[in-house]
């Protein structure tokens, strides 16, 4: 079954540490990944994308994202937080064909301290 | 990267009521999604609006529940029928782009009392 697992609900730093959210999908196509962003009472933002190539993505913000299909994952990171990143993070993936039907995972919230 | 409007922004209304979100896109798309995300949940996908074709639903999502308008390639609406509190989400519209990615609008907050 196709499923995107984003397995930390809740993740706290402080500002000016770094950061990494977990993503592992499955997916029985080549995927497109994909990391949304959502401040509270906001829309989805993107912040990056992976179709293929480097399997190291930049994105905004001073994220990144590397694709690892042993390990079927896709993580995001950011060397250095500002409280400005406080949002919820979403993982998805979709079917290289460009259906469009993205799976999105729960997301993780981050919590930024000062 | 596409400009999306949704109305409203924010919405409170009482059981058994209908509600329609309009999404207004500032380019000519294709294909336009209609997302549910209910509190403290991720996006489910409720249909794909086409223009000029019935709107394709997904699986545990209905038209009769949730009756989809797409009347040109900028413009479609959403209406959720006989409300009830389980309803209470936000509703997201989306659109596709020439590149691949979704981009969405800033969603329509529904609250069923």
């Amino acid at each position: 079954a196709q499923s995107v697992t984003q397995p930390d609900i809740h993740i706290t730093v402080s500002e000016g540490a770094s950061l990494e959210l977990r993503c592992n999908y499955s997916y029985g196509a080549t995927p497109y990944l994909f990391w949304y962003v959502q401040s509270p009472g906001q829309g989805l933002q993107l912040l990056l994308k992976y179709f293929s190539g480097d399997t190291l993505v930049q994105g905004i913000k001073g994220f990144e994202a590397e694709f690892k299909r042993s390990q079927s994952s896709f993580n995001l990171r950011k060397p250095s937080v500002h409280w400005s990143d406080a949002a919820e993070y979403f993982c998805a993936v979709g079917a290289a064909s460009g259906t469009y039907k993205y799976i999105f995972g729960t997301g993780t919230r981050l919590k930024v301290l000062a | 990267s596409a400009v999306i409007s949704q109305k409203p922004s924010r919405d409170i209304c009482q059981r058994g009521t209908s509600l329609t979100i309009q999404c207004q896109v500032d380019s000519q798309v294709t294909m336009m999604f209609w997302y549910r995300q209910q509190p403290g949940q991720s996006l489910t996908l409720i249909a794909t609006a086409n223009q000029g074709s019935e709107a394709t639903y997904e699986s545990g999502f209905v038209i009769d529940k949730f009756p989809i308008s797409r009347p040109n390639l900028t413009f479609s609406t959403l209406t959720v029928s006989n409300m009830s509190p389980e309803d209470s989400s936000i509703y997201l519209c989306s659109v596709d782009s020439s590149t691949g990615e979704l981009f969405f609008g800033e969603g329509s907050r529904l609250t069923v009392l």
